[in-house]
């Protein structure tokens, strides 16, 4: 398995309040991605990054901030905390050989809720 | 743009019959395609991929995948189910050097004894 953990693995927080959940990987790869699961969505795309201090938006960024300072560790953060940010969070990374981008590798989860 | 289509959102099949879950994608380039399996309560498996060399793409656990560019299909194939398949999947696509990937909403298997 792809050395990727999350942390928490689980955390209940009240609306209103910061939260911030931590993807560590020992791949050294250059990609890292955070993704939430909601059922009938699959999973949407909330920032990536593509380097150390690179990072971008994705498909549903409004109320998340993502921060990488390190290769190994990307960061996200929920500036407030709301109940429609109830969901799992999935951190992934992937890597390229040649021209050729590699598969992502998933990270365990961390389940979210917000009361 | 990209985009993925899995046409059936539950499948359910008995314990030894054949699986066929479908995927349709767009894409304006030469794709790279992927299944990954969630089993409940679990993080996402990478099942097979397809990167522009063989369109008959074997992975892991008897499953299998055809690309067909004529179709814009990338449809999940397994001959016979088994109890341990029950779980979610879905079809992954992205572009040639290219770094963001397009998840379907993800196909339900369900199999019975």
């Amino acid at each position: 398995d792809a050395g990727i953990t999350q942390s928490p693995r689980h955390k209940v927080t009240e609306t209103g309040t910061p939260v911030t959940l931590r993807c560590h990987q020992t791949e050294n790869h250059r990609y890292m991605y955070w993704y939430r699961q909601d059922p009938g969505h699959g999973l949407r795309l909330i920032h990536y990054s593509y380097g150390v201090k690179d990072t971008d938006k994705g498909e549903v960024s409004d109320g998340y901030s993502v921060s990488r300072s390190k290769t190994e560790d990307f960061l996200l953060t929920l500036e407030s905390a709301t109940s429609s940010q109830t969901s799992v969070y999935f951190c992934a990374i992937s890597g390229i050989s040649g021209e050729t981008y590699n598969e992502q590798f998933f990270g365990p989860g961390t389940r979210l809720t917000v009361l | 743009a990209q985009s993925v289509t899995q046409l059936d959102s539950h499948v359910s099949v008995s314990e030894g019959t054949p699986v066929l879950l479908r995927c349709n994608y767009s894409s304006s380039y030469s794709p790279s395609l992927f299944w990954y399996v969630q089993h409940p309560n679990k993080g996402l498996q990478l099942l097979l991929k397809y990167t522009s060399a063989a369109t008959l793409v074997k992975g892991i656990n008897g499953f299998e995948a055809e690309f067909k560019k004529s179709e814009t299909s990338f449809h999940l194939t397994k001959p016979s189910a088994h109890m341990s398949d029950a779980a979610e999947y879905f079809c992954v696509v992205t572009l040639y050097n290219f770094n963001k990937f397009y998840f379907g909403s993800g196909t339900k298997l369900n199999v019975k004894p």
